[in-house]
Parts: structure tokens; C-alpha cells; sequence
């Protein structure tokens, strides 16, 4: 089965960098997307990794470790409207490439 | 990237009705749709997968016969929930993936529909 274990909850202050951690335990890894949600919206798509290393994108960051089924997404300079879900997800390539979300994680930004 | 809606965005309906959602893909061809359902303060739960022509597959714990997916062209899914209660109060939302072999097999997300049963 799949197993996606990310913090429920992390508070930032404005400007600052927060790294929210995933990892997950998957029989057919292919690929992690790292997703944004504000309340009552549906998720936007903001990263993608299936291979090993850091994607940045602007001031959003996702790594990626395959060997140690880990991801972070790092986001910087932290903008209130930042504060929201972010979801990591996992591709399962023996699943007919379903994407299984984990929990989420609620970010709470401070000015 | 490719776009997705849903219709409607949201429904109220009283118990015992039924209440029928559509998820089109409305620039490429999905052969692939997937129903989530996400309650309150929780994340997105895989509901169903569906293939084009053909029957969905449920995930454990969801019922087919109250959650009917028909998935009957490349463009277009429809989630029917049926004699609909309070408990199935929730937000749907639809994703759809083209073919593998174009753009990757990138999954695409709906906005949602928000139900809410009286």
C-alpha cells in the first residue's frame, strides 16, 4: 500500500523560509507533486519530481530522495497569501499512475 | 496547462435525491479520470478511477452502487450520487490525464463541487 507522512500543521513569519517535509512508502514510485489549496478551493499544481534533486521554480522549491522516500517543498520569502493546504501527493506506477495524497499540511503565515 | 471543469460548482439537494456531477476536459482527451472527495480540514480522497469505455474501479470502503461513474466519452465523466444523505455532504473533485504518451500523462484537477445534502 501507500503510506504519505507530512507535519498537520506549521506556522511562518512573513518574508521568512519554511520547508515542509514528506515521505512516503509506495510499491510503484512514479513521481511526487507537491499541490497549494486554499480553503473551500480546489488544489493548484505546483511541483513535480520523479528524479532525485532539487526543482526550483521561482520561490518554491521541491526535493526530492528517492532512496530515502523524502521530499521537501521550501518556500521563501514568505507572502501571506502563502498561507494555505500544501499537499504532497505520489504518483503509483503499479496503480494505474494514481496520484494518493497525503494529509496535508496547514500554513499558518505571521506578519 | 490543459483545462478541467466541473458542473456544477456547487448543489444543494434534500435526502433521498440524486445528484449528478460532470468533469470535462475541455482541450485534450482524458482517458483517465479520477473522483476525489475531500471533506472538511482533511486531504483528498481517491474515490474511483474510470477508463474511458469502460467500468470504474473503486477504491476499498466507497460504494459503487450509491457512487455511479460513467465515463462514456474522452471528454467527458459524470459522478451520480445517489439517495444522497447528510453524511455525503463533501467537496468532489475531478482530475483527468491524456493519453501517457503525450505531455507525460500529466493528472489535471477541477475545480470542484461542493455538495451539501439537507
Amino acid at each position: 500500500g501507500q503510506n504519505i507522512d507530512q507535519p498537520t500543521e506549521m506556522t511562518a513569519t512573513e518574508g521568512a523560509i519554511v520547508q515542509i517535509n514528506c515521505t512516503y512508502q509506495t510499491s510503484g514510485f512514479n513521481g511526487l507533486f507537491w499541490y497549494q489549496q486554499h480553503a473551500g478551493e480546489a488544489p493548484t499544481f505546483l511541483s513535480y519530481n520523479v528524479l532525485d534533486g532539487l526543482e526550483e521554480k521561482g520561490r518554491f522549491s521541491s526535493f526530492l530522495s528517492r532512496s530515502k522516500g523524502y521530499s521537501y517543498l521550501l518556500l521563501k520569502e514568505l507572502q501571506m497569501k502563502d498561507s494555505a493546504s500544501y499537499l504532497c501527493a505520489v504518483r503509483d506506477g503499479k496503480k494505474d499512475d494514481k496520484i494518493i495524497f497525503g494529509k496535508g499540511t496547514r500554513l499558518h503565515i505571521l506578519p | 496547462g490543459a483545462v478541467v471543469s466541473q458542473h456544477p460548482s456547487w448543489v444543494i439537494c434534500k435526502s433521498g435525491t440524486s445528484v449528478k456531477i460532470e468533469c470535462r476536459s475541455l482541450d485534450f482527451q482524458a482517458t483517465t479520470m479520477f473522483w476525489y472527495r475531500q471533506f472538511p480540514k482533511q486531504s483528498l480522497m481517491l474515490m474511483a478511477t474510470s477508463n474511458e469505455g469502460s467500468k470504474a474501479t473503486y477504491e476499498q470502503g466507497v460504494e459503487k452502487d450509491k457512487f455511479l461513474i460513467n465515463h462514456a466519452s474522452l471528454t467527458l465523466s459524470t459522478l451520480t450520487v445517489t439517495s444522497a444523505h447528510p453524511e455525503d455532504s463533501s467537496f468532489y473533485i475531478c482530475s483527468a490525464r491524456g493519453f501517457v504518451a503525450s505531455g507525460g500523462g500529466e493528472q489535471f484537477f477541477g475545480p470542484g463541487t461542493r455538495l451539501t445534502v439537507l
